[in-house]
């Protein structure tokens, strides 16, 4: 089935960095979307990219697009330990809503 | 807003018994719900679509006889998982799109998943 692909799956960073994490898709992407997973909980809406725009911020957070690559990258920047999470994500497949997810990354944040 | 929550939170049964979890969007209505499965360290894997007043659409390889899905109102959504086994044991999570037309209609609000432990 489709899938996104995040890299790296795991980085571990210390307190201050920044933190960045990429995702592509082979397909030609939507409307990009990044999620935060805490451990063992829900998923956290984080940011949506659409196809049209190249850049979006959100605090300390900055996602790009790059269409032509058909992938994304997130950067966290100032990175907190209270960031540490797994981050995933995610792509629009078409008018039944259904998204297409990235194999996530997972970050850790250490003090 | 967008408040979805899921109920219950975690959940040990025996080996046969059937395990019902509950999805309900508190401060929006959903005409459409999703239920996923997520392994440890993994991502989602979305199981089925969740249709208020209609069946449910599976993704290929779920056995919809297994996993019973309801959608009995715009805003409640259930998953029965029948005749649990071991291998049923997961992070079961739904989200749900706000209806659509809105500023937030792609995003997806997620409850906060209910962990199945079988026996």
């Amino acid at each position: 089935s489709q899938q996104g692909e995040e890299d790296p799956q795991a980085l571990s960073i210390q307190e201050g960095e920044n933190a960045t994490m990429n995702c592509s898709y082979k397909t030609s992407i939507n409307n990009l979307q990044w999620y935060r997973q805490n451990s063992g909980r829900g998923l956290v809406h984080l940011i949506l990219i659409r196809s049209n725009e190249r850049e979006k911020h959100s605090g300390r957070l900055r996602v790009t697009l790059d269409t032509s690559k058909k992938s994304s990258s997130l950067l966290i920047t100032a990175s907190r330990a209270a960031d540490t999470a797994s981050y995933f994500c995610a792509d629009n497949a078409g008018n039944n809503r259904k998204l297409i997810w990235g194999l996530g990354t997972s970050l850790a944040v250490n003090p | 807003g967008a408040v979805v929550s899921q109920h219950p939170s975690w959940v040990i049964c025996k080996s046969g018994t059937s395990v019902k979890i509950e999805c309900r969007s508190l401060d929006f209505q959903a005409t459409t719900m999703f239920w996923y499965r997520q392994f440890p360290k993994q991502s989602l894997m979305l199981m089925a679509t969740s249709n208020e007043g209609s069946k449910a659409t599976y993704e290929q390889g779920v056995e919809k006889d297994k996993f019973l899905i309801n959608h009995a109102s715009l805003t409640l959504s259930t998953l029965t998982v029948t005749s649990a086994h071991p291998e049923d044991s997961s992070f079961y999570i739904c989200s749900a799109p706000p209806l659509a037309g809105g500023p937030r209609q792609n995003e997806q609000f997620f409850g906060p998943g209910t962990r199945l432990t079988v026996l």
